[in-house]
């Protein structure tokens, strides 16, 4: 099974207003991490938000915070009051385990989203 | 502060060479790891390099080494290159240790094209 799902397809918002990128994930670890981040077209990958299992407030990054629902298995980012910079690839991962050793990323597909001015 | 820099940015290589990529860690960060990316998909986790050692591996096959030196960069070593081995690839540095989470920081990556 995926351990990470994006299934949106390319996602379009209007500049200024907010939009919420979904992703759910699988794991039978009770202690993970799960992290957004951003792609623009230039390759490289940009640190968003982090969320761990044990928090218990949703994580928040400036525009950017983390609709955390542990029970039904899910990670969405919103993104509040979008700019036409946003335009990018987004991408959900997961690291498993508590132990700061085994800090592999599992990503997702990622979502496009495009910012119409 | 640099942030994580790899080299080259993009590389052209035959089925059946071989290619070594670089990076250089963020200052301060010991570990480092690497992915590949295809297009249109999400990066794959290679393998992850700590204290000059291979540490954690993903499933690809022995035509993928690595190594880490004493100042912690890295290099990715392909051989026999495949068409399919054409995608970007990315490193990542973090810091070791035992911490709950491990930001990694990523670099810009090498496009790589088999012909």
């Amino acid at each position: 099974a995926q351990k990470i799902t994006q299934t949106q397809p390319g996602m379009f918002v209007q500049e200024k207003e907010a939009v919420t990128l979904d992703c759910t994930y699988d794991t039978s670890d009770p202690s993970y991490g799960l992290f957004w981040y951003k792609q623009p077209s230039s390759g490289e990958m940009i640190f968003l938000i982090y969320q761990g299992s044990y928090d218990q407030q949703n994580a928040t990054e400036g525009r950017y915070s983390l609709n955390f629902q542990k029970a039904r298995k899910s990670a969405n980012l919103v993104i509040s009051a979008s700019q036409l910079g946003d335009s990018a690839m987004y991408f959900c991962a997961m690291r498993e385990g508590r132990n700061g050793a085994n800090s592999k990323l599992t990503f997702g597909k990622g979502i496009t989203l495009s910012v119409r001015p | 502060d640099a942030g994580v820099t790899q080299s080259p940015t993009h590389l052209i290589k035959t089925r059946g060479q071989q290619v070594t990529l670089r990076c250089s860690p963020k200052s301060g960060h010991d570990t480092v790891s690497w992915y590949q990316q295809a297009l249109g998909q999400g990066p794959q986790f290679i393998f992850q390099y700590y204290e000059e050692e291979e540490r954690q591996r993903g499933n690809f096959p022995d035509r993928f080494s690595g190594h880490q030196f004493p100042n912690y960069s890295s290099e990715l070593n392909v051989n026999a290159l495949l068409l399919g081995d054409s995608a970007l690839y990315l490193c990542a540095s973090s810091r070791g240790g035992t911490r709950p989470y491990n930001e990694q920081f990523f670099g810009p990556g090498t496009r790589l094209t088999v012909l």
